[in-house]
């Protein structure tokens, strides 16, 4: 059984610019959640998505933008990247619509860093 | 609204001695809790769960922890530390009734000194 990937694993953006960072759910899976962890912080919720709809949005604004494809993989696009943005982002699978008290597989992450 | 606290930024212990990581939660329903472990430059792994069942939960690499309603607490903890537990640690509440969206605490650093 493959575990959840990110790629990359590492990136170096520059403030203004876009990036994307992509997310292979663990098999079986049908929904996908992203986080953002800043240094020294716990996970942030930023959306999840569930059957290629975004199914719950935590406090992030429209520049956060995902998709999820037909096979369950996901992408996390970031507009306009500022300096703040810079942290680990987190991918997330789980099995049957990430219900209540269903647990969550994690991604290693994907380290941001904007300059 | 559902929020978590984690008394401690870091904890520091003797290979051998007992563990413990203190976790406070609010909600406003009856809640879902887990403790998450992150290595360094890895992501979070599953320790364990409390979803209603039995008020104390064992988890893996010998970690329970124990839901206390009254406290609105659920600490975890480890008769004897290793020097491979040291890592980070993370508690998250889930309220029901919706989309699973998870609040996480901030993290304490577990710190084994042998």
């Amino acid at each position: 059984e493959t575990g959840v990937t990110q790629s990359p694993t590492h990136l170096i953006k520059t403030r203004g610019q876009q990036v994307t960072l992509r997310c292979s759910s663990q098999s079986g899976h049908n929904t996908v959640s992203w986080y953002q962890q800043a240094l020294g912080q716990g996970p942030q919720f930023i959306f999840q998505y569930y059957r290629e709809e975004e199914n719950g949005r935590g406090n992030f604004p429209p520049r956060f933008s995902g998709l999820q494809f037909p096979n369950y993989s996901s992408e996390l696009n970031v507009n306009a990247l500022e300096l703040d943005d810079s942290a680990l982002y987190l991918c997330a699978s789980s099995p049957q619509g990430g219900g209540e008290g269903v647990e969550q597989y994690f991604g290693p992450g994907t380290r941001l860093t904007v300059t | 609204a559902q929020s978590v606290t984690q008394l401690g930024s870091h904890v520091s212990v003797s290979e051998g001695a007992l563990v413990l990581l203190r976790c406070n939660y609010s909600s406003s329903v009856p809640p879902y809790l887990f403790w998450y472990v992150q290595y360094p430059n890895q992501g979070l792994q599953l320790l364990l769960k409390y979803t209603s069942a039995a008020t104390l939960v064992k988890g893996i690499n010998g970690f329970e922890a124990e839901f206390k309603k009254s406290e609105t607490s659920f600490h975890l903890t480890k008769p004897s530390a290793h020097m491979s537990d040291a890592a980070e640690y993370f508690c998250a509440v889930s309220e029901g009734g919706g989309s699973y969206i998870p609040t996480f605490g901030r993290g304490t650093s577990l710190i084994v000194h042998p």
